[in-house]
């Protein structure tokens, strides 16, 4: 069957680290692996985007990594703030934004001061 | 640019009753609109995709005939949850893309949250 998993459901950080959430999925062939953020009561807003093609990709303090033999995606998010704590959602899709984005469970980050 | 607005944010019926909540993309034409259901601690789920001017497609397990999606224009699509019940409490966003913006992305409103008595 078809999975998307975020590696967990919380992840507590000191203020200044760098965190790293996981996203790993199964039986899927993604065109695009895209992350989200997503702040309690509200809806999801887009971070970044990296095709299949793509290794690596940087704004600012986020950095995405894509492996597709592992199936694996990896976020960072260096240099960490207490205003960075939100859930951060990786989301799949087959080919461009007209397409259907498939959602992982999401990760709850805590930017500790 | 990019943005999506969703109107009511927060809505509370009694069971039976039919609720319309929309969803409007303000500075871009979007040319699909997805509409996507979150239940508390789980992640977004696809109810329906529309494309101006044409039925929505529903997925697999979402009733047509409960969920009515309208998108009669460029910037506007319309979810009625009819005669509501305490089980169809949720969180629904929509979901917007247009071939005007950033076209491998979709821009996502601020949900609306319904709440069935």
């Amino acid at each position: 069957s078809q999975k998307i998993e975020q590696n967990s459901e919380a992840l507590n950080i000191q203020e200044g680290k760098t965190a790293t959430l996981t996203c790993n999925y199964t039986n899927y062939s993604p065109a695009y692996l895209q992350w989200y953020r997503q702040d309690p009561g509200r809806g999801p807003v887009f971070l970044l985007l990296i095709r299949e093609n793509e290794k690596e990709k940087r704004k600012e303090r986020l950095k995405v990594t894509f492996d597709t033999t592992l199936k694996q995606s990896l976020f960072h998010i260096t240099a960490s703030q207490p205003a960075d704590s939100a859930t951060y959602l990786c989301a799949l899709s087959l080919g461009t934004g007209a397409n259907n984005l498939f959602f992982g469970t999401g990760t709850r980050l805590t930017v500790i001061p | 640019g990019a943005v999506v607005s969703q109107h009511p944010s927060r809505v509370i019926c009694k069971s039976g009753t039919s609720v319309k909540i929309e969803c409007r993309s303000l500075d871009f034409q979007a040319t699909t609109m997805f509409w996507y259901r979150q239940f508390p601690k789980q992640s977004l789920m696809l109810m329906a995709t529309s494309n101006e001017g044409s039925k929505a497609t529903y997925e697999q397990g979402v009733e047509k005939d409960k969920f009515l999606i309208n998108h009669a224009s460029l910037t506007l699509s319309t979810l009625t949850v009819t005669s509501a019940h305490p089980e169809d409490s949720s969180f629904y966003i929509c979901s917007a893309f247009g071939t005007s913006w950033n076209q491998e992305t979709q821009y996502f409103g601020p949900g609306t949250r319904l709440l069935v008595l």
